[in-house]
């Protein structure tokens, strides 16, 4: 099966700082990927659509200024946590879907493993 | 809040025995699709089911979808310790973003061996 990958696995930062993380689909191509957020014990809430040359789609409710999104190639969307607080601290995740299908169902969604942001 | 909802939240048997999760959504979907989560990882697919479908099986994995009710279940037979771990349902809606996925709010499933 397909697998995305993620960096880094987890993050420990100061308040206010910025952090980025990556989003990769190793083996196959990705024009849209998905950004999660999930707190301790809770579902997977959508954040945004990031689609490959172009801007991102976000939810209703997601701050667009402090979640930037970068879908620079076919294989890598990052999502940066601008100006971080304690409030934002959440284990983010990604998701990739394969559209040629080849990789599985083209229905399918690749997860990554996941990264926990920790801000202090 | 188009959030799905799954019951139980949490689920507790032993080694053997059968494990049954419901989810409930809310709006006209394309298909629905359960995920397993271990505590603090990503998440992992089992099964699609289309919307005009009904029922389907992998391994020891049944889930029935009943459109009219806006329900579907996922049934684990014979379940193992290593099944411990978060269930969350996923639907697609229609005439949504393609792909974009709805979750339940997921069950916490506890096999004791």
């Amino acid at each position: 099966g397909a697998v995305v990958s993620q960096h880094p696995s987890w993050v420990i930062c100061k308040s206010g700082t910025s952090v980025k993380i990556e989003c990769r689909s190793l083996d196959f191509q990705a024009t849209t990927m998905f950004w999660y957020r999930q707190f301790p014990k809770q579902s997977l809430m959508l954040m945004a659509t990031s689609n490959e040359g172009s801007k991102a789609t976000y939810e209703q409710g997601v701050e667009k200024d402090k979640f930037l999104i970068n879908h620079a190639s076919l294989t890598l969307s990052t999502l940066t946590v601008t100006s971080a607080h304690p409030e934002d601290s959440s284990f983010y995740i990604c998701s990739a879907r394969d559209p040629s299908g080849t990789s599985g169902s083209s229905y399918e969604q690749y997860f990554g493993p996941g990264t926990r942001l920790t801000v202090t | 809040s188009q959030q799905g909802e799954e019951d139980p939240q949490a689920l507790s048997i032993q080694e053997g025995e059968n494990a049954t999760m419901n989810c409930s959504y809310k709006t006209s979907i394309n298909n629905l699709q359960w995920y397993r989560q271990n505590s603090g990882r990503g998440l992992v697919h089992l099964i699609l089911i289309r919307s005009n479908e009904r029922e389907k099986h992998s391994g020891r994995l049944r889930v029935t979808l009943d459109t009219s009710k806006k329900s579907s279940s996922l049934l684990i037979t014979a379940s193992r310790a290593a099944d411990t771990a978060s269930y969350f349902c996923a639907t697609s809606p229609t005439g949504g973003a393609t792909n974009k996925l709805i979750f339940g709010t997921g069950t916490l499933l506890a096999v004791q061996p």
